[in-house]
């Protein structure tokens, strides 16, 4: 499987402010996701990040709040915008589809821990 | 859209005993249902997974049971041991062939406690 990285693992940000995590991969995988999981709750999908392409948002998800790039096979950021004490979570990468294939096993990264104050 | 409903919330059980969890989905194109372990700290992993031409997959003490017709599967666990305690997620997906790209729907996840 990939071995996915997160930057930073962990932050703690004042309302008001921008966070950019960044996601990079050590192979060209096909899909990237991107999840956020709040305490004892499930993994809940916030978009697809499409390479060259604006991302795909889930419902209650909106581009002006959490704007993604991805400019490669490999790499991609997520943007926590405008944030409020709400946004406190863990914010997980995930990557599926390896090479030029597309299989539908996902990956996790570690994950960055927000909090906001 | 798909969804996944998974039971139950908790589960405790003796170590050496048997653990099942059991999920339902609703979309009929889900086709690819894994199975996540998630440690508390650490990354969800993938433990096992089946697609929907088989019913039933086995590693070790992990099985996994897919019954298409009812739309519902589910994780066993034989022999438990204390690190098997976790949060275990079921997720449903149309698998990426058919759709050109694949979207994974999570369950609620279950706390899976093994008592020494």
């Amino acid at each position: 499987s990939a071995v996915i990285s997160q930057k930073p693992s962990r932050d703690i940000c004042q309302r008001g402010t921008s966070l950019t995590i960044q996601c990079q991969v050590d192979s060209q995988v096909t899909m990237m996701f991107w999840y956020r999981q709040q305490p004892g709750q499930s993994l809940t999908l916030i978009a697809t990040a499409n390479q060259g392409s604006e991302a795909t948002y889930e419902s209650g998800f909106v581009i002006d709040k959490f704007p993604i790039s991805r400019p490669n096979l490999t790499f991609s950021t997520l943007t926590v915008s405008n944030m409020s004490p709400e946004d406190s979570s863990i914010y997980l990468c995930s990557v599926g589809g390896s090479g030029t294939g597309l299989t539908d096993t996902q990956y996790f990264g570690p994950g960055t821990r927000l909090t906001v104050l | 859209g798909e969804n996944v409903e998974q039971h139950p919330s908790t589960l405790s059980v003796q170590e050496g005993d048997s653990a099942v969890i059991k999920c339902t989905y609703s979309d009929s194109a889900s086709n690819y249902f894994p199975w996540y372990k998630q440690e508390l700290g650490k990354r969800p992993q993938l433990i096992i997974d089946i697609r929907s031409n088989v019913g039933e997959k086995k590693d070790q003490r992990i099985a996994v049971t897919l019954n298409k017709t009812a739309k519902h599967f589910s994780l066993h666990i034989t022999e438990t041991q204390p690190e098997d305690s976790a949060v275990y997620f079921c997720a449903a997906s149309p698998t990426a062939r058919n759709t050109g790209g694949f979207k994974t729907i999570f369950g609620a996840g279950t706390r899976l406690f093994v008592k020494a």
